[in-house]
């Protein structure tokens, strides 16, 4: 039974629009949520996490939001770049105590120019 | 620089044969997790390690096994058990910060021969 859903596997965006990446989740006993991005080939790097208590976090071009009464939340990238295009993994931690994460099955990323 | 790495690159395991695939991190992270990516899914957890000496079962650990006899290295043994063992492999560890964040490795593609 899936925790995390990522319920599009890819997505198209136009060069300088906002590129907005979905995810849900079930647990809400959940306390921190994750967003990683993936090459092909390569290892997922970390851009934006958000804690349970909050609804918005913003790093540059990154933003997520968490609405916790929809169990749903959003990473919003803008403007998108070519090098955006990647695949992108939505992730939560159950507790702080063994910090083990669980990951959505990611969104693939197209950025069209 | 502190970092995570993993080898090899690529690995062949002929039928019935065990091989290990190596993970060292030099970033003084008490933690460490193994996972594997298939195609079109998420990174599943095989096995983790909160600390020196000790490890846990993740979601698939069957065919599996793992060693922690350092902080700086987590290898992974693949064995003649684990009947599809043709995926990506990611390493990562963490350090308990209170946010979950993990960090990659670039990853082992195994192929069977």
């Amino acid at each position: 039974d899936q925790q995390v859903k990522q319920n599009s596997p890819s997505l198209s965006v136009q060069e300088g629009r906002i590129s907005i990446l979905n995810c849900d989740y079930t647990n809400s006993m959940f306390d921190y949520f994750l967003w990683y991005k993936k090459y092909p080939a390569e290892g997922p790097t970390f851009l934006i996490s958000i804690s349970s208590i909050k609804d918005k976090n913003e790093d540059g071009r990154f933003t997520v939001f968490l609405n916790k009464s929809a169990k749903h939340l959003s990473l919003h990238i803008v403007p998108s770049q070519p090098g955006d295009s990647a695949v992108y993994f939505c992730a939560a931690r159950l507790n702080i105590r063994d910090d083990k994460i669980i990951f959505g099955k990611g969104t693939r990323l197209h950025i069209l120019p | 620089d502190g970092g995570i790495t993993q080898s090899p690159k690529y690995l062949f395991r002929k039928e019935g044969q065990n091989v290990t695939l190596s993970c060292e991190q030099n970033l003084n992270h008490d933690a460490m997790y193994w996972y594997r990516q298939d195609p079109g899914q998420g990174l599943r957890l095989i096995y983790y390690s909160q600390i020196v000496n000790d490890f846990q079962k993740g979601d698939i650990a069957e065919g599996y096994s793992v060693s922690r006899e350092k902080k700086e290295s987590f290898p992974l043994t693949v064995t003649s058990a684990q009947k599809n063992p043709t995926a990506f492999y990611l390493c990562a560890s963490s350090t308990p910060s209170g946010t979950g964040t993990q960090y990659f490795g670039p990853g082992t593609r195994l192929l069977v021969l």
